[in-house]
């Protein structure tokens, strides 16, 4: 089994910081990494999808990056709103894992506050 | 578009007794994921598919079966349930590209299991 992480565990900011937060993984035969928005009491959505070194996406105000040969990749969040307010999960894949789906980090709580 | 569907949401059990929890998806894909996700331990993968007729364990499968009889539904069953899987379950699915692992997965509700 993959051994993701992320960090920090949690966070609160004010609104209209910045923040990013991190996700590391295995190096070695990396796969995919996904990132997913997960309010409270609602079922996590996807945010990106990346696959090669050096990806970066964005949508509105989040964007995020890849580094597959150190392991690592950043979500950013620019001016943050409350309503940003959510667990942000990563998921990693390795190729040796054959058709072993993703392994989910315990994702990063963030709270915004106004 | 219903998308990916749980039943029940909610279910309380008494321990021994058995249940299976529903997920069915209209999006034609053939990849059905069970995660069950408890405090501090993120989702954690109990069953997986990867096709009508097939199914695999994952990182946390004891105590858990699962059938995938038709491409759109994927069962969790607890035989014997346990106060130890007292959790909030989730069915995921996604394409098959790249085996599942480079398309987004898509979540259903959760259904909040408690186990007495």
């Amino acid at each position: 089994i993959l051994n993701v992480e992320q960090s920090p565990q949690s966070l609160h900011v004010q609104e209209g910081d910045s923040t990013n937060f991190t996700c590391s993984f295995p190096s070695s035969n990396f796969y995919a990494l996904h990132w997913y928005r997960w309010e409270t009491a609602k079922s996590p959505e996807a945010l990106f999808v990346m696959t090669l070194n050096g990806d970066e996406k964005k949508k509105g105000r989040i964007s995020a990056t890849l580094n597959t040969k150190e392991g690592y990749s950043y979500l950013y969040i620019k001016g943050s709103q409350p309503e940003d307010s959510a667990t942000y999960l990563c998921a990693s894949a390795d190729r040796n894992s054959g058709n072993t789906p993703l392994v989910f980090g315990k994702g990063t709580r963030l709270s915004v506050i106004a | 578009n219903a998308g990916v569907t749980q039943t029940p949401k909610f279910r309380v059990l008494k321990t021994g007794q058995s249940m299976t929890l529903l997920c069915a998806q209209d999006m034609n894909h053939e990849y059905m994921y069970w995660y069950r996700q408890d405090p501090g331990m993120g989702l954690r993968l109990i069953h997986y598919s990867v096709g009508e007729g097939t199914t695999a364990k994952g990182e946390v499968p004891d105590g858990y079966n699962v059938s995938r009889l038709k491409k759109q539904n994927f069962l969790l069953g607890l035989e014997s349930a346990a106060p130890s899987q007292t959790s909030v379950y989730f069915c995921a699915s996604s394409y098959s590209m790249g085996q599942g692992r480079n398309t987004e997965a898509f979540f259903g509700q959760g259904t909040r299991l408690t186990v007495v």
